[in-house]
């Protein structure tokens, strides 16, 4: 039963351009989480999707970040024009339920680098 | 205000002796879960232990126990028998009844494990 998946492992990117982070949870697994790490600091919540729904994106950046969680395939957060503030380690989890007892599967994280 | 307080940024224990990680949340909600993750420096997070608000006993994993106190609002980790794999971030995390969407992580602490 293979964990969540995310690609790339890493990403480098020049100022202005897309990043596309993509994110395949675990098999049964329809909650995905994004949350963002930087240097020395812990994770930060950016967004939770269902499949095809958004459900809360009150940690997402209003302008340039985008994410979806398609029917068929993986969940995609979309960042675009990117700075050099967006370098940063991204996390996708899954969760089978949502509730207040149940842990996040942690996928190995995108490392964005902005040059 | 802070969820959640990880006030040691960094710990050093000696192989093979106990260690304790502090953790204090603030929460009014009267059902919640407390996680503890270990980031070592591969990046991805690995979840240890979990403990839920109406939980009479402390959590314990193997070598992982939680020292829980509600009314002091803290969830300490006791790693027992430190071995050098242990050297990691540490990051406690909590789940919230009412706003079930988001996982509120402190900013971690350092531990390395000295021989």
């Amino acid at each position: 039963n293979a964990g969540v998946m995310q690609n790339p492992r890493h990403l480098v990117r020049r100022r202005g351009q897309e990043a596309r982070l993509r994110c395949s949870p675990m098999k049964g697994h329809s909650h995905v989480y994004w949350y963002r790490q930087l240097p020395e600091e812990g994770l930060k919540f950016m967004v939770y999707l269902q499949k095809e729904n958004i459900i809360d994106e009150s940690g997402m950046p209003k302008e340039r970040f985008s994410a979806e969680f398609p029917k068929e395939g993986p969940s995609i957060l979309r960042i675009q024009q990117v700075v050099r503030g967006d370098s940063a380690a991204y996390f996708c989890a899954s969760s089978p339920e949502v509730g207040f007892n149940e842990k996040l599967f942690f996928g190995s994280g995108t490392q964005l680098s902005v040059l | 205000a802070q969820k959640i307080t990880q006030t040691q940024p960094g710990m050093f224990v000696q192989e093979k002796e106990a260690v304790t990680l502090d953790c204090t949340y603030d929460t009014s909600d009267p059902s919640y879960g407390l996680f503890w993750y270990k980031q070592p420096s591969s990046g991805e997070m690995i979840f240890l232990i979990y403990q839920g608000s109406y939980d009479q006993q402390n959590a314990t994993e193997g070598r992982y126990s939680l020292n829980f106190q509600k009314a002091r609002k803290s969830a300490n980790l006791v790693i027992s028998a430190s071995q050098l794999g242990d050297s990691a971030m540490y990051f406690c995390a909590m789940r919230e009844w009412t706003t079930g969407n988001q996982f509120y992580f402190g900013t971690g602490t350092s531990l390395t494990v000295i021989p």
